[in-house]
């Protein structure tokens, strides 16, 4: 039973646009969600976070958006550039642990 | 700092032969975790550690052992590899049990 559900595996965006990546969950317990980049042959790194009290946090070019009532989160990336191209994992915190989604493809194109 | 820092960084097996993974951190943290990622299932849970001496299940344990005898350190083995094994490993640490530091990751291959 998959509890953080990621359902595009892919998305391309041109340079310049807004990409946004889509995270669903199943345990309305979640108490935080992060959100990872992941580059081939390296290990995740950690790009953004949100705590469940709160609906939005931004960071530069990245702002994750919760929607606790339908147990959703996006991250938006604007503008998209190449070098955003990379797997994307969102995560929720459950416990001592980490729960991921599996990934979603984010391919940025000139 | 070197961060969290794995060894080896690829290994080939033979089905039925052992081996160990070495994960260590150097900021000191007190959670760890090792993961394998497989094409289209993300990041799942092997074991994790919240401190010295303590080690519990994650989502996929089976035919996988850990040893955290020191903080810095933690220690995924394969007893007997099998061929479902071929995976690439990420161990990662934490202060706490929200943002965690991953390192670079195995590839092993079991044939």
């Amino acid at each position: 039973d998959q509890q953080v559900k990621q359902n595009s595996p892919s998305l391309s965006v041109q340079e310049g646009r807004i990409s946004i990546l889509n995270c669903d969950y199943t345990n309305s317990m979640f108490d935080y969600f992060l959100w990872y980049k992941k580059y081939p042959a390296e290990g995740p790194t950690f790009l953004i976070s949100i705590s469940s009290i709160k609906d939005k946090n931004e960071d530069g070019r990245f702002t994750v958006f919760l929607n606790k009532s339908a147990k959703h989160l996006s991250l938006h990336i604007v503008p998209s550039q190449p070098g955003d191209s990379a797997v994307y994992f969102c995560a929720a915190s459950w416990v001592d642990k980490l729960i991921f989604g599996t990934g979603t493809r984010l391919q940025v194109f000139p | 700092n070197a961060g969290v820092t794995q060894t080896p960084k690829f290994r080939v097996l033979k089905t039925g032969q052992s081996m160990t993974l070495l994960c260590a951190q150097d900021m000191n943290h007190e959670y760890m975790y090792w993961y394998r990622q497989d094409p289209g299932m993300g990041l799942r849970l092997i074991h994790y550690s919240v401190g010295e001496g303590t080690t519990a299940k994650g989502e996929v344990p089976d035919g996988y052992n850990v040893s955290r005898l020191k903080k810095q350190n933690f220690l995924l083995g394969l007893e007997s590899a099998a061929p479902s094994q071929t995976s690439v490993y990420f161990c990662a640490s934490s202060i706490d049990r929200y943002e965690q530091y991953f390192g670079p990751g195995t590839r092993l291959t079991v044939t």
